[in-house]
């Protein structure tokens, strides 16, 4: 089963791009890594999804190196509002024996 | 296009009651996936279904716990003869396709069990 590692928290300030690794050492072939934002007492929101290489959207960037093993949400100019929990899920396929596992999170506070 | 709908989003039960928890999920979306988050933690995986069917239920605690996402209406996930460790928020989501899809989120359920 595929784990992740992430940092529990950083802190950064407005203005400024923040980066997130995290570790998935045992991910498998078939399997995609997501990143979600989760504020106080909501729902996780999708923000970028990647196999390989470099995903962009209008929020965010996801470097993955070639051997998948970590990948790395990146955050231009991060505001107040981006102060949130982030986690990173690894799907480890598509069989019934599978499972769904997000990382710990990491708690990004962003200062003014 | 609505989003994925839950209910109730407040639930307090007393110990020994039975707690059912709804969730609608998007129009069009077929795949349905249970989340458990405890004060402070990160979510844990309960279950994903299909339509009528349950396709993983390896995040699921052996006794009480059961879910059901029917032909018709909402996917219900059940809890019965609640504990106080069952107090937590829980969370639904569906996506369109198969795993690995993009998933979109519900509001939770906050189960308080006193």
């Amino acid at each position: 089963l595929a784990k992740t590692t992430q940092p529990i928290s950083m802190d950064s300030y407005e203005g400024q791009e923040v980066n997130i690794t995290c570790s998935h050492n045992n991910i498998a072939t078939n399997d995609y890594i997501t990143w979600y934002q989760q504020f106080p007492s909501q729902g996780p929101r999708f923000i970028i999804q990647g196999y390989k290489t470099k995903v962009t959207n209008e929020v965010a960037s996801l470097f993955i190196p070639a051997d998948r093993k970590s990948s790395t949400l990146s955050l231009p100019r991060v505001s107040l509002s981006d102060t949130a929990v982030y986690y990173c899920l690894v799907d480890t396929g598509y069989s019934s024996a599978s499972k769904i596992i997000f990382g710990s999170g990491t708690r990004l506070s962003i200062r003014p | 296009n609505a989003g994925v709908m839950q209910n109730p989003r407040h639930l307090v039960r007393r110990r020994g009651q039975e707690a059912r928890l709804r969730c609608s999920p998007m129009k069009g979306h077929s795949h349905v996936y249970w989340y458990r988050q405890l004060p402070e933690e990160g979510l844990k995986f309960m279950v994903y279904l299909q339509k009528e069917n349950i396709i993983d239920e390896s995040g699921m605690p052996k006794e009480r716990f059961s879910a059901e996402f029917p032909k018709e209406g909402p996917s219900i996930l059940r809890i019965q003869q609640v504990v106080r460790g069952d107090s937590a928020a829980y969370f639904c989501a569906s996506s369109p396709e198969v795993r690995g899809s993009e998933q979109y989120f519900g509001p939770g359920t906050r189960l308080t069990v006193t």
